[in-house]
Protein backbone atom coordinates (compact mmCIF):
# COMPACT_ATOMS: atom_id res chain seq x y z
CA UNK A 1 0.00 0.00 0.00
CA UNK A 2 1.02 3.55 -0.81
CA UNK A 3 1.66 5.92 2.09
CA UNK A 4 0.19 8.22 -0.32
CA UNK A 5 -3.09 7.49 -1.92
CA UNK A 6 -4.81 9.59 -4.53
CA UNK A 7 -7.47 8.99 -7.03
CA UNK A 8 -5.67 8.97 -10.64
CA UNK A 9 -9.77 9.97 -12.21
CA UNK A 10 -9.90 11.57 -14.62
CA UNK A 11 -12.33 14.00 -13.73
CA UNK A 12 -14.19 15.99 -15.89
CA UNK A 13 -16.50 18.96 -14.83
CA UNK A 14 -18.13 21.59 -16.58
CA UNK A 15 -17.02 25.26 -16.12
CA UNK A 16 -18.01 27.11 -12.84
CA UNK A 17 -18.33 23.83 -11.29
CA UNK A 18 -16.91 23.12 -7.84
CA UNK A 19 -14.14 20.87 -7.71
CA UNK A 20 -13.21 18.78 -5.13
CA UNK A 21 -9.64 17.13 -5.39
CA UNK A 22 -8.93 14.01 -2.08
CA UNK A 23 -5.91 12.30 -1.00
CA UNK A 24 -5.53 9.59 1.78
CA UNK A 25 -2.37 9.28 3.62
CA UNK A 26 -1.63 6.50 6.12
CA UNK A 27 1.63 7.94 8.27
CA UNK A 28 0.22 10.32 10.76
CA UNK A 29 3.76 12.32 11.31
CA UNK A 30 3.10 13.96 7.91
CA UNK A 31 2.58 17.27 9.07
CA UNK A 32 3.18 19.75 6.16
CA UNK A 33 0.52 19.49 3.17
CA UNK A 34 0.49 20.85 -0.36
CA UNK A 35 -1.07 21.27 -3.78
CA UNK A 36 1.05 21.06 -6.70
CA UNK A 37 -0.58 21.59 -10.38
CA UNK A 38 0.98 19.85 -13.31
CA UNK A 39 0.17 21.06 -16.80
CA UNK A 40 1.14 18.43 -19.44
CA UNK A 41 4.81 18.25 -19.57
CA UNK A 42 5.74 20.72 -17.62
CA UNK A 43 6.96 20.91 -14.02
CA UNK A 44 4.46 20.92 -10.89
CA UNK A 45 3.63 24.38 -9.73
CA UNK A 46 2.78 24.71 -6.05
CA UNK A 47 -1.09 25.96 -5.32
CA UNK A 48 -1.46 25.44 -1.71
CA UNK A 49 1.00 25.08 1.37
CA UNK A 50 -1.20 24.08 4.94
CA UNK A 51 0.70 23.08 7.90
CA UNK A 52 -1.51 20.38 10.62
CA UNK A 53 -4.97 20.58 10.40
CA UNK A 54 -7.53 23.38 9.49
CA UNK A 55 -8.49 25.43 6.41
CA UNK A 56 -6.47 27.72 4.20
CA UNK A 57 -7.86 29.72 1.16
CA UNK A 58 -6.31 31.54 -1.80
CA UNK A 59 -8.84 33.18 -4.37
CA UNK A 60 -10.77 30.21 -5.90
CA UNK A 61 -8.92 27.73 -3.95
CA UNK A 62 -9.82 26.32 -0.40
CA UNK A 63 -7.08 23.70 0.93
CA UNK A 64 -8.53 21.39 4.03
CA UNK A 65 -6.43 19.00 6.05
CA UNK A 66 -8.55 16.59 8.52
CA UNK A 67 -5.40 14.83 10.16
CA UNK A 68 -7.80 12.75 12.82
CA UNK A 69 -9.22 10.91 9.47
CA UNK A 70 -5.81 11.60 7.73
CA UNK A 71 -7.39 13.45 4.62
CA UNK A 72 -6.59 16.24 2.53
CA UNK A 73 -8.67 18.24 0.24
CA UNK A 74 -8.60 20.49 -2.40
CA UNK A 75 -11.66 22.81 -3.81
CA UNK A 76 -11.75 24.60 -6.37
CA UNK A 77 -14.59 26.97 -7.12
CA UNK A 78 -16.13 28.88 -10.28
CA UNK A 79 -13.56 26.05 -12.41
CA UNK A 80 -12.49 27.64 -15.60
CA UNK A 81 -10.73 25.54 -18.78
CA UNK A 82 -7.13 26.63 -17.81
CA UNK A 83 -7.48 24.57 -14.64
CA UNK A 84 -7.05 21.72 -16.33
CA UNK A 85 -4.16 19.94 -15.67
CA UNK A 86 -2.95 16.97 -13.39
CA UNK A 87 -3.24 18.21 -9.48
CA UNK A 88 -1.22 16.41 -7.40
CA UNK A 89 -1.10 16.07 -3.58
CA UNK A 90 2.21 15.85 -1.38
CA UNK A 91 2.74 16.32 2.13
CA UNK A 92 6.14 15.87 4.25
CA UNK A 93 7.25 15.09 7.96
CA UNK A 94 8.26 17.76 10.19
CA UNK A 95 12.14 18.92 10.38
CA UNK A 96 12.23 16.28 7.12
CA UNK A 97 11.36 17.73 3.27
CA UNK A 98 11.28 15.29 1.16
CA UNK A 99 7.96 15.31 -0.41
CA UNK A 100 5.50 12.41 -0.57
CA UNK A 101 3.52 12.43 -3.61
CA UNK A 102 0.36 11.27 -4.20
CA UNK A 103 0.02 9.67 -8.13
CA UNK A 104 -2.40 12.66 -9.18
CA UNK A 105 -5.49 13.27 -10.43
CA UNK A 106 -6.30 14.21 -13.92
CA UNK A 107 -8.88 17.10 -14.35
CA UNK A 108 -10.95 18.18 -17.52
CA UNK A 109 -13.08 21.75 -17.56
CA UNK A 110 -15.71 20.96 -19.99
CA UNK A 111 -16.32 24.67 -21.31
CA UNK B 1 12.71 36.25 -9.72
CA UNK B 2 13.82 33.81 -12.48
CA UNK B 3 12.71 30.48 -11.05
CA UNK B 4 14.31 26.69 -11.09
CA UNK B 5 15.83 26.18 -14.63
CA UNK B 6 16.99 22.98 -15.59
CA UNK B 7 18.70 21.80 -18.91
CA UNK B 8 18.30 19.68 -21.27
CA UNK B 9 14.83 19.86 -21.45
CA UNK B 10 14.81 16.64 -23.56
CA UNK B 11 17.81 14.21 -23.85
CA UNK B 12 16.96 11.40 -25.95
CA UNK B 13 20.30 8.43 -25.85
CA UNK B 14 20.81 5.06 -26.50
CA UNK B 15 21.43 2.44 -23.89
CA UNK B 16 24.22 2.51 -22.23
CA UNK B 17 25.77 5.53 -22.54
CA UNK B 18 26.35 8.18 -19.35
CA UNK B 19 23.64 11.18 -19.57
CA UNK B 20 24.03 14.53 -17.41
CA UNK B 21 21.71 16.74 -16.28
CA UNK B 22 21.68 20.33 -14.99
CA UNK B 23 19.67 22.03 -12.05
CA UNK B 24 20.02 26.33 -11.17
CA UNK B 25 18.28 26.32 -8.25
CA UNK B 26 16.39 29.84 -7.46
CA UNK B 27 19.12 32.06 -6.13
CA UNK B 28 18.56 32.54 -3.08
CA UNK B 29 17.38 28.86 -2.13
CA UNK B 30 20.08 26.50 0.00
CA UNK B 31 18.32 23.41 -0.38
CA UNK B 32 18.04 21.32 -3.75
CA UNK B 33 16.02 18.24 -4.37
CA UNK B 34 15.66 16.01 -7.06
CA UNK B 35 12.96 14.00 -8.36
CA UNK B 36 11.95 11.28 -10.79
CA UNK B 37 8.41 11.11 -12.88
CA UNK B 38 7.05 8.72 -14.84
CA UNK B 39 4.07 8.86 -16.59
CA UNK B 40 0.95 8.76 -14.69
CA UNK B 41 3.06 8.87 -11.47
CA UNK B 42 3.48 11.40 -8.65
CA UNK B 43 7.41 12.67 -8.41
CA UNK B 44 9.31 10.32 -6.33
CA UNK B 45 12.13 11.44 -4.35
CA UNK B 46 16.15 10.81 -5.36
CA UNK B 47 18.15 13.03 -3.20
CA UNK B 48 18.58 16.56 -1.77
CA UNK B 49 21.43 18.80 -0.82
CA UNK B 50 21.63 21.60 1.50
CA UNK B 51 24.41 24.21 0.75
CA UNK B 52 26.82 21.97 -1.07
CA UNK B 53 26.24 18.71 1.44
CA UNK B 54 24.34 15.77 0.08
CA UNK B 55 22.15 15.05 2.44
CA UNK B 56 19.51 12.25 2.12
CA UNK B 57 19.51 9.60 -1.11
CA UNK B 58 16.58 7.68 -1.76
CA UNK B 59 17.58 3.71 -2.34
CA UNK B 60 15.77 4.63 -5.83
CA UNK B 61 19.70 6.20 -6.44
CA UNK B 62 21.00 3.07 -7.53
CA UNK B 63 25.30 3.36 -7.92
CA UNK B 64 24.81 4.34 -11.50
CA UNK B 65 23.28 7.45 -10.45
CA UNK B 66 25.79 10.69 -8.67
CA UNK B 67 24.55 14.12 -8.18
CA UNK B 68 26.69 16.97 -7.32
CA UNK B 69 26.49 20.58 -5.99
CA UNK B 70 29.50 21.94 -6.28
CA UNK B 71 29.90 25.45 -4.14
CA UNK B 72 26.47 25.66 -3.36
CA UNK B 73 24.63 26.99 -6.60
CA UNK B 74 23.51 24.43 -9.18
CA UNK B 75 23.70 21.29 -9.08
CA UNK B 76 24.61 18.03 -11.64
CA UNK B 77 22.68 14.41 -12.01
CA UNK B 78 24.51 11.92 -14.22
CA UNK B 79 23.18 8.55 -14.88
CA UNK B 80 25.58 6.00 -16.03
CA UNK B 81 24.96 3.21 -18.34
CA UNK B 82 21.61 4.16 -18.90
CA UNK B 83 19.06 2.15 -19.11
CA UNK B 84 15.44 1.89 -20.52
CA UNK B 85 14.30 1.94 -17.25
CA UNK B 86 15.91 5.44 -16.76
CA UNK B 87 13.00 6.74 -18.82
CA UNK B 88 11.06 9.30 -17.22
CA UNK B 89 11.11 13.00 -16.51
CA UNK B 90 14.08 14.38 -13.82
CA UNK B 91 12.74 17.17 -12.31
CA UNK B 92 14.55 19.45 -9.63
CA UNK B 93 13.00 21.69 -7.34
CA UNK B 94 14.58 24.26 -4.59
CA UNK B 95 13.89 25.50 -0.90
CA UNK B 96 14.54 27.71 1.75
CA UNK B 97 16.09 25.87 4.75
CA UNK B 98 13.59 24.23 6.89
CA UNK B 99 10.46 25.81 4.28
CA UNK B 100 8.30 23.36 3.01
CA UNK B 101 7.76 25.61 0.04
CA UNK B 102 9.67 23.42 -3.02
CA UNK B 103 9.26 25.01 -6.14
CA UNK B 104 9.79 22.92 -9.15
CA UNK B 105 11.69 23.22 -12.60
CA UNK B 106 10.53 22.65 -15.93
CA UNK B 107 12.35 19.00 -15.65
CA UNK B 108 14.28 17.11 -18.05
CA UNK B 109 12.73 14.67 -19.89
CA UNK B 110 15.11 11.60 -20.86
CA UNK B 111 14.34 8.67 -23.51
CA UNK B 112 16.75 5.67 -23.61
CA UNK B 113 16.47 3.74 -26.58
Amino acid sequence: QKEVEQDPGPLSVPEGAIVSLNCTYSNSAFQYFMWYRQYSRKGPELLMYTYSSGNKEDGRFTAQVDKSSKYISLFIRDSQPSDSATYLCAMTLVGNEKLTFGTGTRLTIIP
Amino acid sequence: DTGVSQDPRHKITKRGQNVTFRCDPISEHNRLYWYRQTLGQGPEFLTYFQNEAQLEKSRLLSDRFSAERPKGSFSTLEIQRTEQGDSAMYLCASSLVRSGEQYFGPGTRLTVT
